[in-house]
């Protein structure tokens, strides 16, 4: 079974400052690696997945990940937060093979203070 | 596209009632997906379904079933309300052809209140 740990609940960050929020997982076998945001009181949407090749992938509203293999994580980053970037983001993996479901971690509640 | 649609936005019911929560999809998605989201908890899987005539159960699925007879609907069911029942729930689809062009897409979510 996979499992998601996202280490920090809460981030508080101060406007055009840079933040890292951090991702772990744990899996026996290969694994495709995801980061989602919700923004308050909507649904959410994909930032930016890990499937293959290059370990550092770039998202949409300049946000990038770097996957770890040794280190088993998927930290997300971003050089200078908006105010529009406060949300909730949401680390997840899914096995390569088969056509098991996502498993979510509880989440990082990103705010972002003028 | 209208994308995954889930009606309604807000419920609020006794214990012991039944509903039936709605979600569709217009992108002639094959997997849908029902997740339901506690504060502090993330998302919880509670049922899935890789095409009509098909569903599994999630993590959760204890009080919930769920039915799939067309490729576009997948409502899930609520039988006799309880207060743990009280949560966000969400409604997400995918089109799984290979494992890597599987990307979720959600609906708004169902804010339901069971006291």
């Amino acid at each position: 079974a996979q499992s998601v740990t996202q280490l920090d609940s809460q981030v508080p960050v101060f406007e055009e400052a840079p933040v890292e929020l951090r991702c772990n997982y744990s899996s026996s076998v290969s694994v495709y690696l995801f980061w989602y945001v919700q923004y308050p009181n909507q649904g959410l949407q994909l930032l930016l997945k890990y499937l293959s090749g290059s370990t550092l992938v770039k998202g949409i509203n300049g946000f990038e990940a770097e996957f770890n293999k040794s280190q088993t994580s998927f930290h997300l980053r971003k050089p200078s937060v908006h105010i529009s970037d406060t949300a909730e983001y949401f680390c997840a993996v899914r096995t390569i093979s088969g056509n098991t479901p996502l498993v979510f971690g509880k989440g990082t509640r990103l705010s972002v203070i003028a | 596209n209208a994308g995954v649609t889930q009606t309604p936005k807000f419920r609020i019911l006794k214990i012991g009632q039944s509903m039936t929560l709605q979600c569709a999809q217009d992108m002639n998605h094959n997997y849908m997906y029902w997740y339901r989201q506690d504060p502090g908890m993330g998302l919880k899987l509670i049922y899935y379904s890789v095409g009509a005539g098909i569903t599994d159960k999630g993590e959760v699925p204890n009080g919930y079933n769920v039915s799939r007879s067309t490729t576009e609907d997948f409502p899930l069911r609520l039988e006799l309300a309880a207060p743990s029942q009280t949560s966000v729930y969400f409604c997400a689809s995918s089109y799984l052809r290979t494992s890597s062009t599987d990307t979720q897409y959600f609906g708004p979510g169902t804010r339901l209140t069971v006291l």
